[in-house]
């Protein structure tokens, strides 16, 4: 079985400065580990995915995360916020076995401010 | 095309009433879900229909019943809802094989009264 802990259920962060997003996850086998962003009244969009290969995954709208697997963990950070990152975010694994069970964490609110 | 479409974007209705909620993608992906999202939580798994066959039921009421007429498109019958399942209802789709990224559609805001 698989689980995610997203450490953080609310960020508040200045706009301009930098942020990380914390994710921990266990499980018995291997997975592919995903981000999504959810705006208000929306539904969840894809920032990155790491599959295998380079630790370090770039995604869309600035955002990069970093697999460690001896930390069993996967980060999101961006360098500069902007107040349109205000939104939800997910952390979410997926066994590499396949059987279609995305395991989402709790989400956390990152709250960018002027 | 790489859209999931989902209507009506909100929906009351009654808990005698039936509704259906309807989810379209024309992208060729092969599985199709149905989540259920309550305010402020992650959304969890409700159905999947892999190559147009229900594969997960992940036991829910018989009040929701899932269907999938083709591979382009998901329905999801309600009927006697309760109020405790007002909630954001969110279809997604992928390529197939579960375990690639998912696309998910806006989503169907419902409020049983």
């Amino acid at each position: 079985a698989q689980s995610v802990t997203q450490l953080d259920s609310q960020v508040p962060v200045f706009e301009e400065a930098p942020v990380e997003l914390r994710c921990n996850y266990s499980s018995s086998v291997s997975v592919y580990l995903f981000w999504y962003v959810q705006y208000p009244n929306q539904g969840l969009q894809l920032l990155l995915k790491y599959l295998s290969g380079s630790t370090l995954v770039k995604g869309i709208n600035g955002f990069e995360a970093e697999f460690n697997k001896s930390q069993t963990s996967f980060h999101l950070r961006k360098p500069s916020v902007h107040i349109s990152d205000t939104a939800e975010y997910f952390c979410a694994v997926s066994p590499n076995t396949g059987g279609f069970k995305t395991i989402f964490g709790a989400g956390t609110r990152l709250f960018v401010k002027a | 095309d790489t859209e999931v479409t989902q209507t009506p974007k909100h929906l009351v209705m009654g808990m005698t009433n039936k509704k259906s909620l309807k989810c379209e993608q024309h992208m060729g992906h092969r599985a199709m879900y149905w989540y259920k999202q309550k305010a402020k939580k992650p959304p969890e798994l409700m159905f999947v229909y892999s190559y147009e066959k229900l594969s997960i039921n992940e036991s829910v009421p018989s009040r929701f019943s899932p269907e999938c007429p083709n591979s382009s498109l998901l329905n999801l019958h309600l009927h006697a809802l309760q109020p405790e399942d007002s909630a954001l209802y969110l279809c997604a789709s992928s390529q197939g094989q579960g375990i690639e990224k998912l696309f998910f559609g806006s989503g169907t805001q419902l409020s049983v009264l």
